[in-house]
């Protein structure tokens, strides 16, 4: 089955303890992105990536680190997370047609909490 | 920059019955694409619908349609014969195609559609 899978899907976790996110697709998709969602602010975009070791910031980058070593894989780190980035966050991923993004497929979603 | 704005934070319908969802964006490009996802409870983002700036004819999926007004920058989304599985928060995208590469959406604050049996 062609999926997004994200883990993990819940965590709660303390000021200041690095924590990654990891996110995985089965499709080859050259394109893979993060997102965040927020009450009354709808999604917005962390960080993206072309293809394997090409990566740049999106709108909220702040705080989050990724890489992309790996054609599948698109992992989100927090270094030292803060109360303000506990959010829903959302990996998605799309094949390129011309070095374009098409139609995003997107994860499961992982609720992050920071205390 | 682009904005996508959905003004209605909460919408209810009976079931069977048709509701429509608004969304109004601002744009200076020509060229774009706009998006309905549907986020049900299991947080899935769902995609419902997509338009084509450049085609007049708005798109339909089953019973969903839009109702795209171009010289309005207005999209919005009509779902009839509501089901109790329509109930969900909806969100509005924007889509530029040049986007700088980044594949970047815009999306609106959404708005929680309840449908009461």
């Amino acid at each position: 089955e062609a999926q997004v899978t994200q883990n993990p899907r819940y965590l709660i976790t303390v000021t200041g303890k690095k924590l990654t996110v990891t996110c995985s697709q089965n499709m080859n998709h050259e394109y893979m992105s993060w997102y965040r969602q927020d009450p009354g602010l709808g999604l917005r975009q962390i960080y993206y990536s072309m293809n394997v070791e090409v990566t740049d910031k999106g709108d909220v980058p702040e705080g989050y680190k990724v890489s992309r070593k790996e054609k599948r894989n698109f992992p989100l780190i927090l270094e030292s997370p803060s109360p303000n980035q506990t959010s829903l966050y959302f990996c998605a991923s799309s094949p390129t047609d011309r070095g374009l993004p098409g139609e995003l497929f997107f994860g499961e979603g992982s609720r992050l909490t920071v205390l | 920059a682009q904005t996508v704005t959905q003004s209605q934070p909460e919408m209810s319908v009976q079931e069977a019955e048709t509701v429509t969802l608004s969304c109004t964006y601002d744009t200076s490009e020509s060229d774009y694409y706009l998006f309905w996802y549907k986020q049900p409870p299991s947080r899935q983002m769902i995609l419902v619908i997509r338009q084509e700036a450049y085609k007049q004819q708005n798109a339909t999926e089953n019973r969903f349609s839009v109702n795209f007004q171009k010289a309005a920058k207005s999209f919005s989304l009509k779902i009839s014969d509501s089901q109790l599985g329509d109930a969900a928060m909806y969100f509005c995208a924007y889509r530029s195609p040049g986007s700088s590469n980044t594949g970047k959406l815009i999306f609106g604050q959404g708005t929680t559609l309840q449908v009461k049996p």
